[in-house]
């Protein structure tokens, strides 16, 4: 059974700081990642997609590794700012197109 | 563009009363569609999924159903509320043929049963 695991739960960081967030999935057998966000009590956003054949996304401040072999992915935001201020969701799915999520990364970025 | 709607954003409902969320799709055609329930202090779950009119699969045993009547149409329903089916319910979408998987979530409803 798939399980994703995201690590810090939270984190607070000073405006201007690089950053990287954690997840972890038990099972390699993946068809793709996804990177969300979610503001508090609104829908999710995609922020990235990374298919199984990929290493990496790229979105402006945003960059998404994928290790497959070893079941991680990592999220990196570029010089944060307070509007980055959320939820951050890592999802998993295999080749039926289901979601499994982990639990969040909650994240502050303090002006 | 394709857009996903939900409704309705707010719902608060007596234990025992009925349940009816809609979600509906624009943009697209034969999607696949979820729904997912996000309940205080859990992740994100998977309660049901289609892949055409009229196919429900069901993730997990609940006082829960799902029915997709049209194929843009995806419809959560129950008979009878439980205190323990308060959460907060996101609609999702995504292609099924010639895609990369990519999930797209509706904006959410949040139901309180007291």
């Amino acid at each position: 059974k798939q399980e994703v695991t995201q690590i810090p739960a939270a984190l607070s960081v000073p405006e201007g700081e690089n950053l990287v967030l954690n997840c972890s999935f038990t099972d390699s057998a993946i068809y793709n990642l996804q990177w969300f966000r979610q503001d508090p009590g609104k829908g999710l956003t995609s922020l990235l997609l990374i298919q199984s054949s990929q290493r990496e996304q790229t979105s402006g401040r945003l960059n998404a590794s994928l290790d497959k072999s070893s079941g991680r992915s990592t999220l990196y935001i570029a010089a944060s700012q307070p509007g980055d201020s959320a939820t951050y969701l890592c999802a998993v799915s295999g080749n039926t197109g289901k979601l499994i999520f982990g639990q969040g990364t909650t994240l502050q970025v303090k002006p | 563009s394709q857009t996903i709607h939900q409704w309705p954003a707010t719902l608060v409902q007596p234990v025992g009363s009925p349940l009816s969320l809609e979600c509906t799709v624009e943009g697209t055609s034969n999607p696949n569609l979820y729904w997912y329930r996000q309940a205080a202090g859990r992740g994100l779950q998977l309660l049901f999924y289609s892949v055409g009119i009229g196919q429900i699969s069901s993730e997990v045993p609940q006082n829960l159903s799902a029915s997709r009547p049209q194929d843009r149409q995806f419809i959560l329903s129950s008979k009878k509320l439980l205190l323990s089916d308060s959460g907060f319910y996101l609609c999702a979408w995504s292609r099924i043929s010639g895609s990369t998987g990519e999930l797209f979530f509706g904006e959410g409803s949040r139901l309180t049963v007291l």
